[in-house]
């Protein structure tokens, strides 16, 4: 079965300065990959999503990016943090083909101050 | 419009069921979910439930679907104190890899 690593845990972040975290899965190829963002107290927010190397589909307009450099590693950026960017981040992994299933890290709580 | 909407509380003692509900736009989604989130954590899938289905039954836990309603409820039987979590229900919409989340629903259980 498949393993998320997600890190770090935690980040505080300066407003202005760049972001790069890292997801990275263990035990399946070719995965579907999301980031999703979870505000406090709200429910996810899909950011962006994968289902190849280099392919990527952004969902919502943000200075955030992302990259799919390997087959199983996931990268979410930004090159100047805003406030609104601090929240709960989510990496997750989709099994794809029929019986799809989505299986999630265990997030980076990011706080921009 | 995607849009999957959630009661957000639900309160209950323990030992009594816990039915949480949950209503859908996707009428052609393949595949209904139920995650289980505790605080500072990643979500975990509980069960799912085929689109062909109309219940699931997993243990403690059952899922209904009505399809014509939209409507996905999870009841957990014999409540716990270690059920108290953020329940999201998802679907995925079709011809996409779009998983479409719940705003979620906060169950406390009451000793």
């Amino acid at each position: 079965s498949q393993t998320i690593h997600q890190w770090p845990a935690t980040l505080v972040q300066p407003v202005g300065s760049p972001l790069s975290l890292e997801c990275t899965v263990e035990g399946t190829s070719n995965p579907n990959l999301y980031w999703y963002r979870q505000a406090a107290g709200r429910g996810l927010q899909l950011l962006f999503y994968s289902v190849g190397i280099g392919q990527i589909s952004s969902e919502v307009p943000q200075n955030l990016s992302a990259s799919r450099p390997q087959d199983r590693q996931f990268i979410l950026s930004s090159k100047k943090l805003l406030l609104s960017d601090s929240g709960f981040y989510l990496c997750a992994c989709g099994t794809g083909g029929v019986n799809e299933k989505l299986f999630f890290g265990s997030g980076t709580q990011l706080s921009v101050l | 419009g995607e849009d999957v909407e959630q009661s957000l509380f639900l309160s209950v003692r323990e030992g009594d069921s816990s039915v949480i509900n949950c209503t859908y736009t996707d009428s052609s989604s393949t595949y209904l979910y139920w995650y289980k989130q505790e605080p500072g954590a990643g979500l975990q899938l509980l069960t799912y439930i085929f689109s062909n289905m109309d219940m699931k039954q997993d243990q403690r836990l059952t899922v209904l679907l009505n399809k014509k309603d939209k409507h996905l409820s999870l009841r957990i039987a014999d409540t716990q104190t270690g059920d108290s979590a953020i329940y999201f229900c998802a679907e995925m919409a079709s011809g996409t890899y779009k998983y479409i989340f719940g705003t979620g629903t906060r169950l406390k259980v009451l000793a």
